[in-house]
């Protein structure tokens, strides 16, 4: 089945720029999504890319598709305390939601 | 506002009891969704339904059921809890053209 990949981990310090990486495998997908997830809370929709797009930018995130390699990429600018958070990558195959596909999650710890 | 809501927030129960976990949801979208959250495997997908009387099984479906009697909820039933189901459950629905998932708050369900 589809696969979606994202490493565990990233540590940054406020000021500097967050890449969150993403790999899939579904290559018939056709949205691609970032959503974020605070402590003791649901998920929430950061932005969303179609799969035609190569890059989507929204204030201070960045999102950067490359299909031909099935790497996705998040880019938050001038990355603050209040980024600190779980950031989900999924991809879906039509626009229904019925089959996303998330990853692992990635944890962004933002330092002082 | 429309909103989606789940009760309750945080359960203990034992082994071999019966556990129904509420959704509800206001924003009158015909698909609803459960994913169970669990550290290493990011959201796996259990049940969903695209409308009223409609089921269908997700990737880890084996020990949950669920019904959809009306737009806004979709309970899920775990028949005889096990100590692999305790995890964090998330519900969510969608409607619009882009697949956005709106998450529910989580419920924390503990199998002793």
């Amino acid at each position: 089945g589809e696969d979606v990949e994202q490493s565990l981990f990233l540590s940054v310090r406020e000021g500097d720029s967050s890449v969150i990486n993403c790999t899939y495998t579904d290559s018939s997908s056709t949205y691609l999504y970032w959503y974020k997830q605070e402590p003791g809370a649901g998920l929430q929709l950061l932005t969303y890319i179609f799969s035609n797009m190569d890059m989507k930018q929204d204030q201070r995130l960045t999102v950067l598709l490359n299909k031909k390699d099935k790497h996705l990429s998040l880019r938050i600018a001038d990355t603050q305390t209040g980024d600190s958070a779980i950031y989900f990558c999924a991809e879906s195959a039509n626009n229904a939601g019925n089959m996303l596909t998330f990853g692992g999650g990635t944890r962004l710890m933002v330092k002082p | 506002d429309a909103e989606i809501t789940q009760s309750p927030r945080h359960k203990i129960t034992e082994t071999g009891r019966q556990v129904t976990l509420a959704c509800h949801q206001t924003w009158n979208h015909n698909n609803m969704f459960w994913y169970r959250q669990d550290l290493g495997h990011g959201l796996r997908l259990i049940h969903y339904s695209y409308g009223v009387q409609d089921t269908n099984k997700g990737e880890v479906s084996d020990g949950y059921s669920v019904s959809r009697s009306n737009t806004e909820d979709l309970p899920l039933t775990l028949e005889s809890a096990a100590s692999s189901q305790t995890s964090v459950y998330f519900c969510a629905s969608t409607g619009t053209i882009t697949g956005e998932l709106f998450f529910g708050e989580g419920s924390r369900l503990t199998v002793l």
